[in-house]
């Protein structure tokens, strides 16, 4: 299997403009999540998605950041306007979880840089 | 709510020495538990994962950790460690009762080996 694929593995962009991260989970998996790493603030779960159905997105910071999940095998994570506050690497993963607790897949990663 | 506490933030260590890093968890009964590791520029991988049974599981690159429910305690461990090692540890857990697969992650150990 490839693993996980994200895209872009780097994204510099100015203020203001939109920016779209895509994420392809492994095959067969059912469970998304989005988290976003930074030096001051660590790991953080974002939102993630059970069966491509949002389940919680208590860690989106702002109505600037949404995320989709139209099918099992495609997930965007969109900022629109972005700052450079936003910047920061941004992971993708994946679980098959059905209560048998199956560990979660991360992808690379892609490293955003707002200016 | 769970929690998940790594309370080294930075170890280091002369190559071929020994390695614990330590990892508690706040839950109210045994989760699932995982180790994770972060080599700079990538993803998360999974070195090991205790679901049941025998409390001391061993990983991949020669980790092991051990399970303690008396000390709420997943502790992880290598005999000898690596300069490939330096990379940061994050400890994870998860809900058993969960069929969603999230993690609850903590802050991470950043592993530094001196030559």
């Amino acid at each position: 299997d490839a693993g996980v694929i994200q895209s872009p593995r780097h994204e510099v962009t100015e203020m203001g403009q939109e920016v779209t991260l895509r994420c392809k989970p492994i095959s067969g998996h059912n469970s998304l999540f989005w988290y976003r790493q930074t030096m001051m603030r660590g790991l953080e779960l974002l939102i993630y998605f059970n069966n491509n159905v949002p389940i919680d997105d208590s860690g989106m910071p702002e109505d600037r950041f949404s995320a989709k999940m139209p099918n099992a095998s495609f997930s965007t994570l969109k900022i629109q306007p972005s700052e450079p506050r936003d910047s920061a690497v941004y992971f993708c993963a994946s679980s098959r979880s059905s209560g048998v607790a199956y560990e979660q897949y991360f992808g690379p990663g892609t490293r955003l840089t707002v200016t | 709510a769970q929690s998940v506490t790594q309370p080294d933030i930075h170890i280091t260590v002369s190559e071929g020495a020994s390695l614990e890093l330590r990892c508690n968890y706040s839950y109210g009964a045994t989760p699932y538990l995982f180790w994770y590791v972060q080599s700079p520029g990538q993803g998360l991988q999974l070195l090991l994962k205790y679901f049941s049974g025998d409390t001391l599981v061993q990983g991949i690159k020669g980790f092991e950790a051990e399970f303690k429910r008396s000390q709420s305690s997943f502790n992880l461990r290598k005999p000898s460690v690596h300069w490939s090692d330096a990379a940061e540890y994050f400890c994870a857990v998860e809900d058993r009762g969960s069929t969603l697969g999230r993690l609850y992650f903590g802050r991470g150990t950043q592993l530094t080996v001196w030559p």
